[in-house]
């Protein structure tokens, strides 16, 4: 089993769509967990991390269900920019990150 | 966020010569940095943990007298990759830890071996 396992989609949706991505980690000590966005044949960003409470910056909502070992991004109103593969992270033991394979989003006119 | 740079962005050299990759923290100090290769449509790959002053940890399978790596201050730490052959041909990619554990990326380097 994946330490992070993502749908890979990818998900086609039309503008102004709102679109949720899920991502499950299966180590319950895992101690931090970030989205990053990565376009094509760059690196990737650091979109937010995710606290207990959950975080918005935008129209970038993410959460975290510690019980259930899943985050969650949800992004409203979307943008051809969003455009994109989404990428969870899970740290685990300070230095030790697992990535997601990550999701792609293509956003539709 | 923090600035990564990474130098070269991009290398073309032939087979059997070695390239030296650097990364850098602009803005902040890192401890520990990270390097990562990707083939096209695949994930990420983590090379090996750069630790600032001592010697960097390795993940399984990838050679550390191919692919040295030296993290001598708490803004640079460099790969070099030795006796380079076209399967090393890839998009390196180094990353410096965040005080929160976020990693922040450099703009990666494309290598090419002819």
């Amino acid at each position: 089993r994946k330490e992070v396992e993502q749908d890979p989609g990818p998900f086609n949706v039309p503008e102004g769509a709102t679109v949720a991505f899920n991502c499950t980690y299966s180590n319950s000590a895992s101690q931090s967990f970030f989205w990053y966005r990565q376009d094509c044949r760059k690196e990737p960003k650091l979109l937010m991390s995710v606290y207990s409470s959950g975080n918005e910056d935008g129209r970038f909502t993410a959460q975290l269900n510690r019980a259930s070992q899943y985050i969650s991004l949800l992004i409203r109103d979307s943008k051809l920019s969003d455009s994109a593969t989404y990428l969870c992270v899970v740290n685990y033991n300070f230095n030790k990150f697992y990535f997601g394979s990550g999701t792609k989003l293509n956003v539709k006119p | 966020g923090a600035v990564v740079s990474q130098h070269p962005s991009w290398v073309i050299c032939k087979s059997g010569t070695s390239v030296k990759i650097e990364c850098r923290s602009l803005d902040f100090q890192a401890t520990t940095m990270f390097w990562y290769r990707q083939f096209p449509k695949q994930s990420l790959m983590l090379m090996a943990t750069s630790n600032e002053g001592s010697k960097a940890t390795y993940e399984q399978g990838v050679e550390k007298d191919k692919f040295l790596i030296n993290h001598a201050s708490l803004t640079l730490s460099t790969l070099t990759v030795t006796s380079a052959h076209p399967e090393d041909s890839s998009f390196y990619i180094c990353s410096a830890l965040g005080s929160s554990y976020e990693q922040y990326f450099g703009p990666g380097t494309r290598l090419t071996v002819t």
